[in-house]
């Protein structure tokens, strides 16, 4: 399809294991987000791609979130240690570059740590 | 306090109704301003931009105060397919690309 795709749907891990989320951009995007969501509230920013490089990393809560794209298209989220409060919905968003243009989301990376 | 509030709601109103959804702010620096429409376990998707000098879309329209930082959606005519959570989204200026969600306000339209 040609929307943003989001690989694993669904992810149920133990506390402290390691997780990685793959976000496949829409073709010719050059700007990539990552969000998170958890029951009732809206989107959290996480950190944003403008091609390879993070241009902001400002929202990944602590040291062991990582996100890499090293490629200027597919993106990666790590997540080391994993503990339940890491339990969400984690959200992929493409737009075609920087600035207030429309975000198009994938259908999101369910993660739950027991 | 939180960069975007909104009331979370649910509000329930009944088919025709109009209904309306207030946004605030708090950086006066916010240079951007969406709402995005979420389906239950779906993901967001854009509704409309939100100007300055207030736009429409159908039965959607969209109000900007600056001033007092708040942004409005009022939905006249509910339909049953109406039914969704609706996101006020915000971007500072001088830091294009990070967008800021609003909680959501959930509409529950009824027959």
């Amino acid at each position: 399809g040609a929307g943003v795709s989001q690989t694993p749907s669904n992810k149920v891990t133990e506390k402290g294991k390691y997780v990685e989320l793959r976000c496949d951009p829409i073709s010719g995007h050059t700007a990539l987000y990552w969000y998170r969501q958890s029951l009732g509230q809206g989107p959290e920013f996480l950190i944003y791609f403008q091609g390879t490089g993070a241009a902001d990393d400002s929202g990944l809560p602590n040291d062991r979130f990582f996100a890499v794209r090293p490629e200027g298209s597919v993106s990666t989220l790590k997540i080391q240690r994993t503990e339940r409060g890491d339990s969400a919905v984690y959200l992929c968003a493409s737009s075609r570059d920087q600035g207030p243009g429309e975000l198009f989301f994938g259908e999101g990376s369910r993660l739950t740590v027991l | 306090r939180k960069e975007v509030e909104q009331d979370p709601g649910p509000f329930n109103v009944p088919e025709g109704a109009t209904v309306a959804f207030n946004c605030t702010y708090s950086n006066s620096a916010s240079q951007s301003f969406f709402w995005y429409r979420q389906d239950c376990r779906k993901e967001p998707k854009l509704l409309m931009s939100v100007y300055s000098s207030g736009n429409e879309d159908g039965r959607f329209t969209a109000q900007l105060n600056r001033a007092s930082q708040y942004i409005s959606l009022l939905i006249r005519d509910s339909k049953l397919s109406d039914s969704a959570t609706y996101l006020c989204v915000v971007m500072l200026a001088g830091n294009t690309g990070k967008l800021i969600f609003g909680q959501g306000t959930t509409l529950q339209v009824k027959p």
